[in-house]
């Protein structure tokens, strides 16, 4: 079946630290890959995605590289900022239209 | 740019009451996702329309609910006796799903919560 496991939270870090949030995926067949972002009072939003195998996603200093042969698409940043305290969901979707969410991680930047 | 819209925001209802939520995705997309999620936990799949058709549904979807899409515009959630364990935030997402895309836009969701 689909599922995606994601790193659990919460995660604090300071400001301008090095992020790593783990997600790996179980998948039948080629999937596509997400990071959303909740920040706080709003809805999910894209943040980056993958639709094959060493395929990066990068938006806003964020990246994430799909890796086939360890089923991961971990999400990083080199620097954060408190403006990046949000929630982060790794999703995928399979070869029908469902797409599966993991539990999302907590990300708190502290000054 | 009017995002997609979730009306109500808010809902409480006593346990065995019928529920109906209503999604205006954006006006262009001719996918429409439902989702619920439970506190502490990522969006579930609950079901999929393609403009009017229904084309996948949950597994894990009781028969007391229902979802429509009538002329590929709107679609409405239905939830028929409703039970403690439906409150939740249902969610609404929409998308174009043209070529490899498939970026959903998501509502602000609708909570409801069932005494």
């Amino acid at each position: 079946g689909n599922s995606v496991t994601q790193m659990e939270g919460p995660v604090t870090l300071s400001e301008e630290a090095f992020l790593t949030i783990n997600c790996t995926y179980t998948a039948t067949g080629y999937p596509s890959l997400f990071w959303y972002v909740q920040y706080p009072g709003e809805g999910l939003q894209l943040l980056l995605k993958a639709t094959k195998a060493d395929d990066k996603g990068s938006n806003k200093g964020f990246e994430a590289t799909y890796r086939k042969e360890t089923t991961s698409f971990h999400l990083e940043k080199g620097s954060v900022q408190v403006s990046d305290s949000a929630v982060y969901f790794c999703a995928l979707k399979g070869p029908g239209n469902q797409f599966y969410f993991g539990t999302g991680t907590s990300l708190t930047v502290i000054p | 740019d009017t995002g997609v819209s979730q009306d109500p925001r808010h809902k409480i209802t006593k346990r065995g009451q019928n529920v109906t939520f209503r999604c205006d995705p954006i006006s262009e997309h001719n996918r429409l996702y439902w989702y619920r999620q439970t506190l502490g936990q990522g969006p579930e799949f609950l079901t999929y329309f393609q403009n009017e058709a229904q084309l996948e549904k949950s597994r894990l979807l009781s028969d007391r609910f229902s979802a429509e899409r009538p002329k590929g515009s709107f679609s409405t959630l239905e939830i028929q006796r409703t039970e403690q364990g439906d409150s939740a935030m249902y969610l609404c997402a929409s998308s174009l799903g043209d070529g490899s895309s498939y970026e959903q836009y998501f509502g602000p969701g609708t909570r409801l919560t069932v005494t």
